[in-house]
C-alpha cells in the first residue's frame, strides 16, 4: 500500500493563482521530499523538509509538515502555466532504504 | 553535465524475449535504483543498490534482475518479459547509502517499455 497519499488527484487553477496539494502518510519519517514531473520525464526534486522542521521555503514553493497529523501541504504561489505538472511526494517509512512515492497530484494552470 | 541517462528511451518487445534497459550516472554516487510507473499506483521501486556488488529488493521486485558490477553502471534486465511488464522505468541515483531520503534523488529521463 502507499504510504504517501497526495490530494487532490488533480488541480485546475489560473496562472496567478496558488496551487495547495496535500500529502497524508501513515508511518513515523525522518525526512519528506517533494518531486514534479512534467508528463512522460523523470522526476525532479524540489524541496526536502526534516521531521523536525515545520515549514521551508524555496522561491515560490512552501513546505509545510505536520508530524502530529502526519501530513505535509505544498504551496506554488502565483503560479504560472510552467508549473504545469505532477506533483509527488516521498517517504522513507522507519529507516527503510525503500523510499515511497504517493500517486501524485496533476496540476493544470491556465494561462 | 551531472546526469542520469537510461537505454533505450523506447522499447517495443514480445513475450519471452531478454532485454536490457541500461543506466549510467556520472555523479560517482552509491545509491542507484529502479521504480516503474504505472498510471494509478505511482512509483513503484524494483531493486536498489547500495554500492558496487551490493543490491537488494524493492516493492515490485518479481520478473526483474539488475546487476552492479561497477559504481557509475545499473542495468535492469527482464530475463523473461510478460505484458504485465508494460511500464515507464525510471532510474535513479542518490549520494548516500544512508538514510535516502536525506538525500535528493536523481531521475533518468525514463524508458518506455511496450510487451506485446
Amino acid at each position: 500500500s502507499q504510504q504517501g497519499e497526495e490530494d487532490p488527484q488533480a488541480l485546475s487553477i489560473q496562472e496567478g493563482e496558488n496551487a495547495t496539494m496535500n500529502c497524508s502518510y501513515k508511518t513515523s519519517i525522518n525526512n519528506l521530499q517533494w518531486y514534479r514531473q512534467n508528463s512522460g520525464r523523470g522526476l525532479v526534486h524540489l524541496i526536502l523538509i526534516r521531521s523536525n522542521e515545520r515549514e521551508k521555503h524555496s522561491g515560490r514553493l512552501r513546505v509545510t509538515l505536520d508530524t502530529s497529523k502526519k501530513s505535509s501541504s505544498l504551496l506554488i504561489t502565483a503560479s504560472r502555466a510552467a508549473d504545469t505538472a505532477s506533483y509527488f511526494c516521498a517517504t522513507e517509512p522507519g529507516g527503510s532504504y525503500i523510499p515511497t512515492f504517493g500517486r501524485g497530484t496533476s496540476l493544470i494552470v491556465h494561462p | 553535465e551531472a546526469q542520469v541517462t537510461q537505454n533505450p528511451r523506447y522499447l517495443i518487445t514480445v513475450t519471452g524475449k531478454k532485454l536490457t534497459v541500461t543506466c549510467s550516472q556520472n555523479m560517482n554516487h552509491e545509491y542507484m535504483s529502479w521504480y516503474r510507473q504505472d498510471p494509478g499506483l505511482g512509483l513503484r521501486q524494483i531493486y536498489y543498490s547500495m554500492n558496487v556488488e551490493v543490491t537488494d529488493k524493492g516493492d515490485v521486485p518479481e520478473g526483474y534482475k539488475v546487476s552492479r558490477k561497477e559504481k557509475r553502471n545499473f542495468p535492469l534486465i527482464l530475463e523473461s518479459p510478460s505484458p504485465n511488464q508494460t511500464s515507464l522505468y525510471f532510474c535513479a541515483s542518490s549520494p548516500t547509502t544512508g538514510a535516502v531520503s536525506k538525500e535528493t534523488q536523481y531521475f533518468g529521463p525514463g524508458t518506455r517499455l511496450l510487451v506485446l
